[in-house]
């Protein structure tokens, strides 16, 4: 079945940029059935969804992280990635890959295990 | 931005009770609805969508109701592995929102 696995330093420092890379086993990110998401926890904000990627390159992006956000897509290696610039500490969170199906209703199934970042000099 | 609010925040129960979770949402989202389950330390997992689809996999005793702007996640004949976090999540908007969590405790 599909995997998804992220990866990425855990720790970035204030100002910088954060980048994380999602790669799918199991299954093609070509698929035109799917939306390639990206969805992160902290204790004070919950669960927050920040965008996603479609195959062909389309985004769509949570309006409060688009302005330093970049959700790109690799096909060839079947990963995406995000990067998410000029970091604070309100970024710090479990960052989470998802995969969120097109095709009847919409639900992120399934997830990575998600990775720790910590925003700290 | 399309707001979810789960209450109770936190449950208390006992294995073989019923328990009941409620979302609510600030507009109406008829049946755009889904519900997962989080173990300390794991991602999230779906559970129901469309607001009373269960997903492969997941036992009967879950089970979902609701339309519009009140939902709703049962629980019957709880079973150990169930305490866990529960989170609504609207997939009618674009932007995807989720509640605050439900955390079921054991007695």
């Amino acid at each position: 079945q599909v995997q998804l696995q992220e990866s990425g330093p855990g720790l970035v420092k204030p100002s910088q940029t954060l980048s994380l890379t999602c790669t799918v086993s199991g299954g093609s990110i070509s698929s035109g059935d799917y939306y390639w998401s990206w969805i992160r926890q902290s204790p004070g904000k919950g669960l927050e969804w920040i965008g996603y990627i479609y195959f062909t390159g389309s985004t769509y992006y949570n309006a409060s992280l688009k302005s330093r956000l970049t959700i790109s897509l690799d096909t060839s290696k079947n990963q995406f990635s995000l990067k998410l610039s000029s970091v604070t500490a309100a970024d710090a969170a479990v960052y989470y890959c998802a995969r969120e199906a097109t095709t009847g209703f919409l639900r992120f199934d399934p997830w990575g295990q998600g990775t720790l970042v910590a925003v700290s000099s | 931005d399309i707001q979810m609010t789960q209450s109770p925040s936190s449950l208390s129960a006992s294995v073989g009770d019923r328990v009941t979770i409620t979302c609510r949402a600030s507009h109406s989202i008829t049946i755009y609805l889904n519900w997962y389950q989080q173990k300390p330390g794991k991602a999230p997992q779906l559970l129901i969508y469309a607001t009373s689809s269960l997903q492969t996999g997941v036992p009967s005793r879950f089970s979902g109701s609701g339309s519009g702007t009140d939902f709703t996640l049962t629980i019957s004949d709880l079973q150990p592995e169930d305490f866990a976090t529960y989170y609504c999540q609207q997939t009618y908007s674009m932007f995807r929102t989720f509640g605050q969590g439900t955390k079921l405790e054991i007695k």
